[in-house]
């Protein structure tokens, strides 16, 4: 199974900042990456598919970069509606893992 | 609206049964792949399983295989999970999704698959 690792785990930043959460793959997955963001109690919501393709409806400060291996979210700046934790997942083999999160907390 | 609403949820002692479902509207529902996601307990998202638009493939994360299984009917615009042997380490919230299709065209076609509807999702306990 490929394996999906997010870092950081977490992170504290302000309103306003930019901010880069990284997703490494254990193998080359081309582009087949999503991005998704989780509120607690909430479904998580797609933000980035394709490893750049922004949603439809989409906040356009939400950008997603990267192939093969190495892959970056990043808010060019952060709202408070933003805090929230990240999920990067592959989908290039089932099972369609994803990585353990990347919780952005209030500085 | 499109809409997928999760059932079937509940306290469950170990090496029980379970059987979950998910009603979708909204779609035309016969023409998606679907899938299960989980999160437990102050745990990350975890990716259960996935079924295509006709049923005919299957794929689950190893933890369930043989215990769990992913099913649909079409007919009834309805998504299933039935979990055996069920364990603590089951225990979660378990959110069905709708996998929408992007194809990305250079020199051949690419198929990108990510989840664009969820329901809220049902939450399993597994405790005696």
């Amino acid at each position: 199974d490929i394996q999906m690792t997010q870092s950081p785990s977490s992170l504290s930043a302000s309103v306003g900042d930019r901010v880069t959460i990284t997703c490494r793959a254990s193998q080359s997955i081309s582009n087949y990456l999503n991005w998704y963001q989780k509120k607690p109690g909430k479904a998580p919501k797609v933000l980035i598919y394709a490893a750049s393709t922004l949603q439809g409806g989409g906040p356009s400060r939400f950008s997603g970069s990267g192939s093969g291996t190495d892959f970056t979210l990043t808010i060019s700046s952060l709202q408070p509606e933003d805090f929230a934790t990240y999920y990067c997942q592959q989908n290039y083999n089932p099972p369609h893992t994803f990585g353990g999160g990347t919780r952005v907390e209030i500085q | 609206e499109v809409q997928l609403v999760e059932s079937g949820g509940g306290l469950v002692q170990p090496g029980g049964s379970l059987r979950l479902s998910c009603a979708a509207s909204g779609f035309t529902y016969s023409t998606y792949w679907m899938t299960w996601v989980r999160q437990a307990p102050g745990k990350g998202l975890e990716w259960v399983a996935n079924i295509k638009e006709d049923g005919s493939e299957k794929n689950y994360v190893d933890s369930v295989k043989g215990r769990f299984t992913i099913s649909r009917d079409n007919a009834e615009n309805s998504l299933y999970l039935q979990m055996n042997s069920l364990r603590a380490e089951d225990t979660a919230v378990y959110y069905c999704a709708r996998e929408g299709l992007y194809v990305g065209v250079d020199t051949s076609y690419h198929f990108y698959y990510y989840m664009d509807v969820w329901g809220k999702g049902t939450t399993v306990t597994v405790s005696s």
